[in-house]
């Protein structure tokens, strides 16, 4: 069973930069994309953007260009998303999932909270 | 980018009501449209995909229909376990954009 599983909440400064981890088992871990979506508290979901970790190739939301990075190491089946220039807007749940189109299978999601 | 507009943002039903939730897009997307079920401190899960595709294991009392700018997502007989937040995402573009959610609550 295909299964991916996120890095823990993590408590972050305005202006620092936070890598959430996202682990896949179960399944080929380059045989589909992986893409990034964030959910604000009591808010809907945003897409950041996603890779394809078989060409390293990724697409980003333009509201988060410049300020995004996602990999994918394969030899570990494991994708990161980095975003920098933290505010406290940023407070979310951060989550990656299968899939460039339909998103078929979910992280756990990690909160992530911007805080002085 | 895509806008996508969901209609209503909260729907109040009681257990074996028929209920519809609609998506707009602010241009033609096809049939490239998803929709997803979220509860409370959960991920989100896949319903549909292509507008009116099941994903597997869904029941079949989930159904989506439209293609071009509007589509529907349809709940004939509302369950106990459907109350929740429903999410319509369009895959056309480049980019993706979700809706703004539909909240289903019990009446």
């Amino acid at each position: 069973q295909f299964q991916l599983v996120q890095s823990g909440a993590d408590v972050k400064t305005p202006g620092s930069s936070v890598k959430v981890y996202c682990k896949a088992s179960g399944g080929t871990f380059n045989s589909y994309e992986i893409t990034w979506v964030r959910q604000a508290p009591g808010q809907g979901l945003e897409w950041l953007g996603g890779i394809n970790p078989m060409f390293g190739t990724t697409n980003y939301a333009q509201k988060f260009q410049g300020r995004v990075a996602i990999t994918a190491d394969e030899s570990t089946s494991t994708a990161h998303m980095e975003l920098s220039s933290l505010t406290y807007e940023d407070t979310a749940v951060y989550y990656c999932a299968r899939g460039s189109g339909q998103l078929d299978y979910w992280g756990q999601g990690t909160l992530v909270t911007v805080s002085s | 980018d895509i806008q996508m507009t969901q209609s209503p943002s909260t729907l109040s039903a009681s257990v074996g009501d028929r209920v519809t939730i609609t998506c707009r897009a602010s241009q033609s997307i096809s049939n490239w449209l998803a929709w997803y079920q979220q509860k409370p401190g959960k991920a989100p899960k896949l319903l549909i995909y292509k507008a009116s595709s099941l994903d597997s294991g869904v029941p079949s009392r989930f159904s989506g229909s439209g293609s071009g700018t509007e589509f529907t997502l349809t709940i004939s007989s509302l369950q106990p376990d459907d109350f929740a937040t429903y999410y319509c995402q369009q895959y056309n573009s480049f980019s993706q954009t979700f809706g703004q959610g539909t909240k289903v609550e019990i009446k």
